[in-house]
């Protein structure tokens, strides 16, 4: 089954606390993602991948790194988080239908920085 | 660059009645556009694409949307919505450059009642 996993789905943690959001796609797609949902806002891009070793900035990347060292993993890792990275995150995939891009995304994890 | 408007962030409606929600957006360049439905405490789930070709494009759920270029909108319509399509609908768009960044609209929940 084609699939986007993210863990964990819920994560309780505190300021400045290091830690890590991992992404797996299982779909062989060059294309990954990761995005921010709050109300009122919507989806905002974070970091998007093109292939392995290619990342770009997406609309909000401060306070966020990732990296693509193979392609089916895209963690998001945030070195010093702080309460306004409070967020329902999620992570996409995307590949090309014809010359088509469409985009898979996972179940959501929610972060709270307390 | 590219933008999304979703005017309208909540839309109540009775059960069997038909329902438009609304999606604007502008770009100076050629654009793919998409509906996304979120169902409560679940990921995106793709409603329809336009890509090229019919303006009328049909999804699931019988969901069907018109692209209409000179008015640069893509609204969502269903002509008899069911108790089950409460949720939240977001229309995106991305351009055809290779970089696939993603623009999300700001969301419309849809509520159907009884």
């Amino acid at each position: 089954e084609a699939q986007v996993t993210q863990n964990p789905r819920y994560l309780i943690t505190v300021t400045g606390k290091k830690l890590t959001v991992t992404c797996s796609q299982n779909m062989n797609h060059e294309y990954m993602s990761w995005y921010r949902q709050d109300p009122g806002l919507g989806l905002r891009q974070i970091y998007y991948s093109m292939n392995v070793e290619v990342t770009d900035k997406g609309d909000v990347p401060e306070g966020y790194k990732v990296s693509r060292k193979e392609k089916r993993n895209f963690p998001l890792i945030l070195e010093s988080p702080s309460p306004n990275q409070t967020s329902l995150y999620f992570c996409a995939s995307g590949g090309l239908q014809g010359k088509r891009h469409i985009q898979y995304f996972g179940a959501g994890t929610r972060l709270s920085v307390l | 660059a590219q933008s999304v408007t979703q005017l309208d962030s909540q839309v109540p409606v009775f059960e069997e009645a038909p329902v438009e929600l609304r999606c604007n957006y502008s770009s100076s360049v050629s654009v793919y556009l998409f509906w996304y439905v979120q169902y409560p405490n679940q990921g995106l789930q793709l409603l329809l694409k336009y890509l090229s070709g019919s303006t009328l494009v049909k999804g699931i759920n019988g969901f069907e949307a018109e692209f209409n270029k000179s008015q640069t909108s893509f609204h969502l319509r269903k002509p008899s919505v069911h108790i089950s399509d409460t949720a939240e609908y977001f229309c995106a768009v991305t351009t055809f450059s290779g970089t696939y960044k993603y623009i999300f609209g700001t969301g419309t929940r849809l509520k159907v009642l009884a």
